[in-house]
């Protein structure tokens, strides 16, 4: 089945600490994104990538990094420059605009 | 800049009754509209996928409609069940602006009784 597997799912980062979520897909779908959700504000795009070795930042980019070495991974560090990392994560891909997207089952990370 | 608002937030029905969820966008040059279904700590489900140049699209008991002139969507959900409790989540894609970035609303919280 095709499809877009997170992990994990649920991820406990320490105060000062990095952290790095894993998104792969294989769906052949060249353009991947990164949203977090928190309770009341919805959905917010921290990174997008079109196509293999480029991205681009979204709205809440800062304290993120990415990397798209490969079509099938997009995996998103959370650094601790992100002061309130806190929230669930949700990935998505999408093949071109035509064919809407396709999400993931989401990471809940938590602040210890 | 596009927003989306989706109104009711929250919803409760008895089962078995027809019900309406509203979808408004402020930008009506998008590219098409997406409503998801998110149940409680899971990720989004996509329901259904309407082009701009699209009236409306059907799966089974989901009825989706689009009034781009207007700005407005409408989710219709037939024969309510409590399977359909869940919280649905409408999202445009526009045209220009970070290629392909879905805009969300915040969505609505279903919630059918038995």
């Amino acid at each position: 089945d095709g499809g877009i597997t997170q992990s994990p799912k649920y991820l406990f980062r320490k105060e000062g600490q990095n952290v790095t979520l894993s998104c792969e897909q294989n769906l052949n779908h060249d353009a991947m994104y990164w949203y977090r959700q928190d309770p009341g504000q919805g959905l917010r795009l921290i990174y997008y990538s079109q196509i293999v070795n480029d991205f681009q930042k979204g709205d809440i980019a800062e304290g993120y990094s990415v990397s798209r070495e490969k079509k099938e991974s997009f995996p998103l560090t959370v650094t601790s420059a992100q002061k309130n990392p806190t929230a669930f994560y949700l990935c998505a891909s999408s093949m071109a605009q035509l064919y809407g997207y396709t999400f993931g089952s989401g990471t809940r990370l938590t602040v210890v | 800049k596009q927003e989306v608002t989706q109104i009711p937030a929250a919803l409760s029905v008895p089962e078995g009754e027809n019900l309406v969820l509203n979808c408004s966008f402020t930008d009506s040059a998008i590219y098409n509209l997406q409503w998801f279904r998110q149940d409680p700590g899971k990720g989004l489900t996509s329901l259904l996928l309407i082009q701009s140049s699209q009236r409306e699209q059907t799966s089974g008991r989901l009825n989706a409609s689009l009034d781009k002139s207007s700005g407005r969507s409408t989710l219709y959900i037939a024969a309510s069940q409590p399977g359909d409790s869940a919280t649905y989540l409408c999202a445009v894609t526009n045209y220009g602006g970070s290629q392909g970035n879905l805009i969300f609303g915040k969505g609505t919280k279903l919630s059918v009784k038995p």
